[in-house]
């Protein structure tokens, strides 16, 4: 059972366009997390965020912005989708357990810009 | 965090046990050993992590070196739905941060 969602999972959207990915958490996470992975590729970390108001750009550059005003929500934003936008988008969340962290992950956003 | 090393595929006979390998020679002492999987192109799974010591859990058992410089990862009856890649990550627990590398992509056969 999923404790982290992720809408739309499909999304097929003409260049120019502005997009947000959504992602919801119902386990009370204070961290979250949106990766980027092309097909057969590699996970690279693009945005994360430590808690409410907090925003931080992961590893690889990306042109999305995020924003942090809940707890539990962490949308993705594109202003202007472009054909190399194109990839699947995936959110997580973690928390801390004792003994290391507990992380989540959503089904992700497969994101096709055409 | 340390970087590791995995092969890049492996095969394994459905039914038998599948050991994958981790190479992680620059490990610090504070660093955890953590286990992903990702089944095509899903959101990746939680395995199972440890620190030093051997650990077992429902999905699998984690061999760690006493120098901790490598680990196993074992599948102890793989399926054919355990067909997926496998990611070997080290970190230091205060850095929330997960950073994947290329993995080992598992394919089990009938």
């Amino acid at each position: 059972e999923a404790d982290i969602y992720q809408t739309p999972r499909y999304l097929v959207i003409g260049t120019g366009k502005k997009i947000t990915l959504e992602c919801s958490q119902t386990m009370g996470h204070d961290k979250m997390y949106w990766y980027q992975q092309d097909p057969g590729m590699e996970l690279h970390l693009i945005h994360y965020s430590y808690g409410v108001n907090s925003t931080e750009k992961g590893d690889l550059s990306s042109e999305s912005t995020v924003s942090r005003i809940r707890t539990e929500h962490f949308p993705l934003t594109l202003e202007s989708a472009r054909p190399s936008h194109t990839s699947q988008y995936l959110c997580a969340s973690s928390e801390f357990i004792g003994r290391g962290t507990s992380y989540t992950f959503g089904s992700g956003t497969r994101l096709t810009v055409v | 965090d340390a970087k590791t090393t995995q092969p890049p595929s492996m095969d394994c006979a459905e039914g038998r046990a599948a050991n994958l390998p981790c190479n992680h020679s620059t490990i610090s002492g504070n660093e955890y050993v953590y286990w992903y999987r990702q089944i095509h192109s899903q959101g990746p799974q939680y395995i199972i992590h440890g620190l030093k010591n051997n650990e077992t859990n429902e999905m699998a058992s984690l061999i760690i070196t006493e120098d901790r410089k490598s680990s196993t990862l074992i599948l102890p009856h793989a399926t054919l739905r355990d067909t997926a890649v496998y990611y070997c990550i080290v970190r230091v627990a205060n850095d929330y941060k997960l950073s994947f590398g290329a993995g080992t992509t598992v394919t089990v056969r009938a």
